[in-house]
């Protein structure tokens, strides 16, 4: 039962354009809502969160917005540079969990020059 | 301050043995969670542990898998019998509170069944 769901296995972009990353869910009941990023070999380090009561939350080039109405959440990088090239995971919350993640299959970020 | 720190790397097993995964938090971090990827997929929790302690095992296999965090030394993943479905990478993560935001995870074990 895949509650977190990224459709696009992939995206390509160029350097300096905005990149933009898609995130739905099915359960309500999640809280919390996170961007973990994954270099091959490595693993995930965590790049920004949203809280279920906020609409949007900003860290230098990185903003998720989350539309909880249409159950959708989403990652907004400008502008975009080589170093981004990365998996990027979408991950939820639930709210009667004990810090158990739930993450989507990711989605393969390039950025060429 | 070291990271969480997981070995081997990379573990190649034949069908039937038993591979033993092993994690060491970071340090001042009493909550270690478990999580498999297959390939092309996401991660998928397995397991949550403190100290001597399995708080939610939710996505541990009813069979073959077991996991313990004891008071002293690191987490243990261990697999018997392994699988050629048992391969994958393994992730550990640790955190010092009981939330899922605050997570810093290691660099996985790539468990390989022959």
């Amino acid at each position: 039962d895949q509650q977190v769901k990224q459709n696009s296995p992939s995206l390509s972009v160029q350097e300096g354009r905005i990149s933009i990353l898609n995130c739905d869910y099915t359960n309500s009941m999640f809280d919390y809502f996170l961007w973990y990023k994954k270099y091959p070999a490595e693993g995930p380090t965590f790049l920004i969160s949203i809280s279920s009561i906020k609409d949007k939350n900003e860290d230098g080039r990185f903003t998720v917005f989350l539309n909880k109405s249409a159950k959708h959440l989403s990652l907004h990088i400008v502008p975009s540079q080589p170093g981004d090239s990365a998996v990027y995971f979408c991950a939820a919350h639930p709210t009667d969990s004990w810090g158990k993640l739930q993450f989507g299959a990711g989605t393969q970020v390039v950025v060429t020059p | 301050n070291a990271g969480v720190m997981q070995n081997p790397r990379h573990l190649v097993r034949r069908r039937g043995q038993e591979a033993r995964l092993r994690c060491s938090p970071m340090k001042g971090h009493s909550h270690v969670y478990w999580y498999r990827q297959l390939p092309e997929e996401g991660l998928k929790f397995m397991v949550y542990l403190q100290k001597e302690n399995i708080i939610d095992e939710s996505g541990m296999p009813k069979e073959r898998f077991s996991a313990e965090f004891p008071k002293e030394g690191p987490s243990i993943l261990r697999i018997q019998q392994v699988v050629r479905g048992d391969s994958a990478a393994y992730f550990c993560a640790s955190s010092p509170y009981t939330t899922g935001y605050g997570y810093t995870f290691g660099s996985g074990t790539r468990l390989t069944v022959v």
